[in-house]
C-alpha cells in the first residue's frame, strides 16, 4: 500500500470550509484514497473514498488531483464536532485483505 | 444493528497475567483486524483475518494470539502482559467482495498493565 503524508495539525473556524491535503505520490493505479477520521479516541469512522473521480457525500467531498498523487478532503461547514484526527490511506479495494495502514493523521480543531 | 462490538471496554491486568479481548461483529463480514493505538500516535495492525479459520500477523505482532472459529467473532489473547502492552485496543470489520468498502471499527478497549 502507498504511503500518504499529511500535515500534524490544522485549525478551523467553525462554520468555515476545512480543506485537509494528503499527498501519496506511489499511488499504484487500482489503489483507492480512503479517508477515516477518530474523535476522542473513538474507533475510526469512515467518511469517504474515491479512485480518479472527485467524490462527494453528505459528510465530505474528496478532490483528487489530475496525476493522482495528491488529495484533499473538503468538509464544507466545519463545526465544533469535526475537531478530530483525519487520516489518508491508500489501498488496493477488490479483493483485498481488509488491511489499513494508518499513519500519524492530521489533527483538525475547529474553533468558535 | 450492533455493528462491531468489544468487550470489555476497560481492563486492568497485572504484568504476566493472561486475558482475551472479545470482538464480535453481526454483519456477516469476512474481514477482520485487530489494531493497538498508543497514546499520540496511529493505529497498528495487530492481527487480521480473511474468514473462519484464517488468520496472519500485521505489523505489531509480538504477544499477540488469535484466532477464528466463526464468522461473526475474533479475539484477541494475551498471553502474558507486559507493561508495554497498555493500549487502546481496536477491532474493525469489512465485507469482503462489494469493492471498495469501508471498514467498521468498534469502540475500542482500553487496557492497562501494572
Amino acid at each position: 500500500d502507498a504511503k500518504t503524508t499529511q500535515p500534524t495539525s490544522m485549525d478551523c473556524a467553525e462554520g468555515r470550509a476545512a480543506n485537509l491535503p494528503c499527498n501519496h505520490s506511489t499511488i499504484s493505479g487500482n489503489e483507492y484514497v480512503y479517508w477515516y477520521r477518530q474523535i476522542h479516541s473513538q474507533g475510526p469512522q469512515y467518511i469517504i473514498h474515491g479512485l480518479k473521480n472527485n467524490e462527494t457525500n453528505e459528510m465530505a467531498s474528496l478532490i483528487i488531483t489530475e496525476d493522482r498523487k495528491s488529495s484533499t478532503l473538503i468538509l464544507p461547514h466545519a463545526t465544533l464536532r469535526d475537531t478530530a484526527v483525519y487520516y489518508c490511506i491508500v489501498r488496493v479495494a477488490s479483493g483485498n485483505t481488509g488491511k489499513l495502514i494508518f499513519g500519524q493523521g492530521t489533527t483538525l480543531q475547529v474553533k468558535p | 444493528n450492533a455493528g462491531v462490538t468489544q468487550t470489555p471496554k476497560f481492563q486492568v491486568l497485572k504484568t504476566g497475567q493472561s486475558m482475551t479481548l472479545q470482538c464480535a461483529q453481526d454483519m456477516n463480514h469476512e474481514y477482520m483486524s485487530w489494531y493497538r493505538q498508543d497514546p499520540g500516535m496511529g493505529l497498528r495492525l495487530i492481527h487480521y483475518s480473511v474468514g473462519a479459520g484464517i488468520t496472519d500477523q500485521g505489523e505489531v505482532p509480538n504477544g499477540y494470539n488469535v484466532s477464528r472459529s466463526t464468522t461473526e467473532d475474533f479475539p484477541l489473547r494475551l498471553l502474558s502482559a507486559a507493561p508495554s502492552q497498555t493500549s487502546v485496543y481496536f477491532c474493525a470489520s469489512r465485507a469482503r467482495w462489494t469493492g471498495d468498502t469501508e471498514a467498521f471499527f468498534g469502540q475500542g478497549t482500553r487496557l492497562t498493565v501494572v
